[in-house]
């Protein structure tokens, strides 16, 4: 099960700028969970939604949001940017508790 | 606080040479353990989990909460295992994965 996908693949924004990542799970995973990967460090957990709902939050400010959709897509929005938001960000989508998640190929976002 | 230690960042063995790469974590309760891979240009993807006890492309990892470690060893290494190793944990009847640093497999031919 590959059929995680995100947009776009790379993306170059301005300190203060806003930004909205996109995730499409796979039919059927009604859970996504988002997570930060800072250049040679491993992935930090944003958060998480299920069912549209956030449903655990990592060490993030609030200007991080989310929205989950009843067709598995989610975005992943960020106010105010800073340089130290730039990062791989990565979405991984799975079916329920417990089970396997499915990561997608990330969006990498530079800040400048 | 949960925590996931993986003490290098690199490790460089010969074709054939036994492989182990380190993880250690911290929790107070009982954690799920995992091994996630990422080949060059490939997304990251889950290597093996503990409550399985399975064997995947060879690497093996046995959970020990006297040490607090989830090692994972190969007997032989491949070129192909060359990548980017992470050790993660997550907490009761959580999905929340706590990531470590990675270490980067080098294999020579």
């Amino acid at each position: 099960e590959t059929g995680v996908t995100q947009s776009p693949t790379h993306l170059i924004k301005t300190r203060g700028q806003q930004v909205t990542l996109r995730c499409s799970s796979q039919s059927g995973h009604n859970t996504v969970s988002w997570y930060q990967q800072a250049l040679g460090q491993g992935p930090q957990f944003i958060f998480q939604y299920y069912r549209e709902e956030e449903n655990g939050r990592g060490n993030f400010p609030p200007r991080f949001s989310g929205l989950q959709f009843p067709n598995y897509s989610s975005e992943l929005n960020v106010n105010a940017l800073e340089l130290d938001d730039s990062a791989l960000y990565l979405c991984a989508s799975t079916r329920k508790d417990g089970e396997t998640q499915y990561f997608g190929p990330g969006t990498r976002l530079l800040v400048l | 606080a949960q925590r996931v230690t993986q003490p290098e960042k690199l490790l460089s063995v010969f074709k054939g040479a036994p492989v182990e790469l380190k993880c250690n974590y911290s929790y107070s309760g009982s954690p799920e353990l995992f091994w996630y891979v990422q080949y060059s240009r490939q997304r990251l993807q889950l290597l093996l989990r503990h409550i399985s006890r399975e064997s995947i492309k060879g690497f093996t990892a046995d959970l020990n909460k006297g040490e607090t470690s989830f090692h994972l060893k190969k007997p032989f290494a491949q070129e192909e295992d060359s990548a980017m190793y992470y050790c993660a944990l997550s907490t009761y009847n959580t999905d929340k994965l706590i990531f470590g640093t990675g270490t980067r497999l080098q294999v020579f031919p």
